[in-house]
């Protein structure tokens, strides 16, 4: 069975800093690995995914991830936190299996203080 | 503007009366699933849709029904609700499950139940 990680239920960070938000999974194969963002009462936004290729991925708001096969991880950064970067994050991975297509990790809130 | 959308958007219902959340989707996609969130537990899959009158359950498929009559629609019917379905509920969509399993999913707005 497939899993995900988040073992961080919230990362604080100041504005400006660096950020990085953790994900470890676990799955049969290749997986693919995608990154959501959930900002307060609505739903959740497609922030970046790796499917194969470079291990350094860019995605939206400034936002990317780097695919770690020997780690089994896909960790979230952004060079320079914003205020507005807060939110609710979420870490899912599909593996080869058709019946179940993403698996979520718990979720990790970013907090970035001015 | 292509999107999901859900209703209603907020209910608080009694235990044990029969409720439907409609899903709707405007991008003509193939597949559509039902989440539930629960705090520290992530987005867990209800039931999800390879295509019209194909449903199948996801990890959470108690007390939950679905149906697919149309490629737009995929309401999600809860029979007889109990307090511990209170939840935040939320439906998604991408084009088609075939090719390289790649897609991102385009979730609705979420519905949060509450049930007493």
């Amino acid at each position: 069975a497939q899993s995900v990680a988040q073992p961080e239920d919230q990362v604080n960070v100041a504005e400006g800093n660096p950020l990085t938000v953790k994900c470890t999974y676990s799955v049969s194969g290749n997986p693919y690995l995608f990154w959501y963002v959930q900002y307060p009462n609505r739903g959740l936004q497609f922030l970046l995914k790796y499917i194969t290729g470079d291990n350094l991925v860019k995605g939206s708001y400034g936002f990317e991830a780097e695919f770690n096969k020997s780690q089994t991880s896909f960790h979230l950064k952004k060079p320079s936190a914003l205020v507005s970067d807060s939110a609710l994050y979420f870490c899912a991975v599909r593996g080869l299996n058709a019946g179940n297509m993403l698996t979520f990790g718990g979720g990790t809130r970013l907090m970035v203080k001015p | 503007e292509a999107q999901v959308t859900q209703n209603p958007r907020y209910l608080i219902t009694v235990t044990g009366k029969k409720l439907t959340v409609t899903c709707s989707q405007n991008m003509n996609h193939e597949y559509m699933s039902w989440y539930r969130q629960d705090p520290g537990l992530g987005l867990r899959q209800i039931y999800y849709s390879m295509n019209v009158e194909v449903t199948d359950k996801g990890d959470v498929p108690e007390g939950y029904k679905v149906s697919r009559k149309e490629k737009r629609n995929f309401p999600l019917i809860l029979e007889s609700p109990s307090p511990n379905q209170t939840s935040l509920y939320f439906c998604a969509s991408i084009p088609s499950f075939a090719g390289t399993g790649g897609y991102e999913q385009f979730f609705g707005p979420g519905t949060r139940l509450t049930v007493l």
